[in-house]
């Protein structure tokens, strides 16, 4: 089945600094998705991407729809301490959302 | 626009025991997805619901299943609970093609 490959799997920043993470996928999707988790919450949408190329910008996060279709990437500019917690990304096509395994953010004040 | 209801939160069970959990989507959404989370194997896939009928599933044994009803309220039942069932239970409404909404989950842990 389709599987996505996440990275980092986690990263330890200082308050200030920026972050990037990404996902690459074998397979192509027409949807490229981020959530972020807090701790004993679900998943939250932040991002959805829809065309190859495609840049959205929501705040201080930033993501891309790879041109091949086959990769998406997220920065966070200038982190906060309440951007700790576990992100990730989902590809998703015909309805089937897949899952990246997440990275998990601490950001030390 | 009231997000996506579970219940219970918590819930300990022996193993076992069976257990029934349940969703409320966002209303007007008609698909119900269900998702295991463990710390180490990050968000799988169980089963998506639309119009009462399963439309996806994935690779999980027969003691996992699921139904949604005529609102598009979903629930779904394990049997034969075992220690390795222990994880949180996410589910997603959505309408088709468009992404998934998330509820907090339901925390079950087996003893």
């Amino acid at each position: 089945g389709q599987q996505l490959n996440q990275s980092p799997q986690s990263m330890f920043i200082q308050e200030g600094e920026d972050v990037s993470m990404n996902c690459t996928s074998s397979s192509i999707f027409n949807t490229w998705l981020w959530y972020k988790q807090d701790p004993g919450e679900g998943p939250v949408l932040l991002i959805a991407l829809y065309k190859a190329g495609e840049l959205t910008s929501n705040g201080r996060l930033t993501a891309q729809f790879g041109i091949t279709r086959k990769d998406s990437f997220l920065n966070i500019s200038a982190s906060i301490p309440s951007d700790v917690g576990i992100y990730f990304c989902a590809g998703q096509d015909a309805g089937k959302s897949t899952f990246g395994d997440g990275t998990t953010l601490t950001v030390k004040p | 626009k009231a997000g996506v209801t579970q219940t219970p939160r918590y819930l300990i069970k022996t193993r076992g025991q069976q257990v029934t959990l349940s969703c409320s989507p966002i209303s007007g959404h008609r698909s119900v997805s269900w998702y295991q989370q463990t710390p180490g194997q990050g968000l799988q896939f169980l089963f998506e619901y639309f119009s009462e009928t399963q439309r996806n599933k994935g690779n999980f044994p027969g003691r996992f299943s699921g139904r949604q009803f005529s609102n598009s309220r979903s629930e779904m039942n394990v049997s034969t609970l075992e220690l390795g069932d222990s994880a949180l239970y996410l589910c997603a409404s959505s309408n088709t093609n468009s992404p998934l909404h998330f509820g907090n989950g339901t925390r079950l842990t087996v003893t």
